[in-house]
């Protein structure tokens, strides 16, 4: 079951925030994040394991609340380098240890 | 360089020809996945090698047919392809399967955009 992303797009001007989220209809195990920019591979930036832990990475963190489905991707004072696609990807509870379901993205644009 | 590399990186075909994608990787890792990505769709996962066993097959036509000869090589081959297989493939490896949840970061190669004409 692919998850849902939103919002699909977003422009924010250098030093502002944003958030993206994240959200699946089944139970989940784990939610991993990755950012693709133009013409590049994607590049992980976080796991979450279901427990409701929240993690951080530089200025970029996200939180998982296992009982919502739900995960959050949050970009503080963004930088021009935040620019790009954000995908998250997610592991069902009790499906296949194999599969990770991407969404369709969330198109980040920072500008100056 | 993320350390898996693939080639080539583009390729035009017919679709009656027959041409393989090949993924490399040497970060030591026990899992390698063929993913799809299109304009229309997201990334798609096609297939999932672990230990060098193919355990996930989401789907695929079989016009596509991966091989996993060893631990660091993952091929893709491709035949009698039909336009709508244009896309972007992308390769990827990672220590553990996803639902390991440790060590399952996954490092993608910089993929192969296959035009089908």
């Amino acid at each position: 079951q692919q998850p849902v992303q939103s919002p699909q797009a977003v422009i924010l001007r250098e030093g502002e925030d944003a958030v993206i989220n994240c959200s699946s209809s089944k139970a989940l195990y784990s939610v991993h994040w990755y950012r693709q920019k133009h013409g590049e591979a994607p590049v992980f930036l976080m796991i979450l394991l279901k427990g409701g832990e929240q993690k951080g990475h530089e200025k970029i963190s996200a939180s998982f609340n296992e009982k919502k489905q739900q995960s959050s991707l949050y970009l503080t004072a963004s930088q021009l380098s935040y620019s790009g696609t954000y995908f998250c990807g997610t592991v069902e509870s009790g499906g296949s240890n194999y599969k990770l379901t991407f969404g369709k993205g969330t198109l980040l644009t920072v500008n100056p | 360089e993320t350390g898996v590399t693939q080639t080539p990186r583009h390729l035009v075909m017919g679709m009656t020809n027959k041409k393989s994608l090949k993924c490399e990787q040497h970060l030591g890792h026990n899992a390698m996945y063929w993913y799809k990505q299109s304009a229309k769709k997201p990334l798609e996962l096609m297939f999932v090698y672990s230990l060098e066993e193919r355990v996930e097959n989401n789907s695929v036509p079989s016009r596509f047919s991966p091989e996993c000869p060893n631990s660091s090589h993952l091929f893709l081959h491709l035949h009698t392809l039909q336009p709508e297989d244009s896309a972007l493939y992308l390769c990827a490896s990672s220590q553990a399967v996803p639902g390991q949840g440790v060590n399952t970061e996954a490092f993608f190669g910089q993929g192969t955009r296959l035009t089908v004409v």
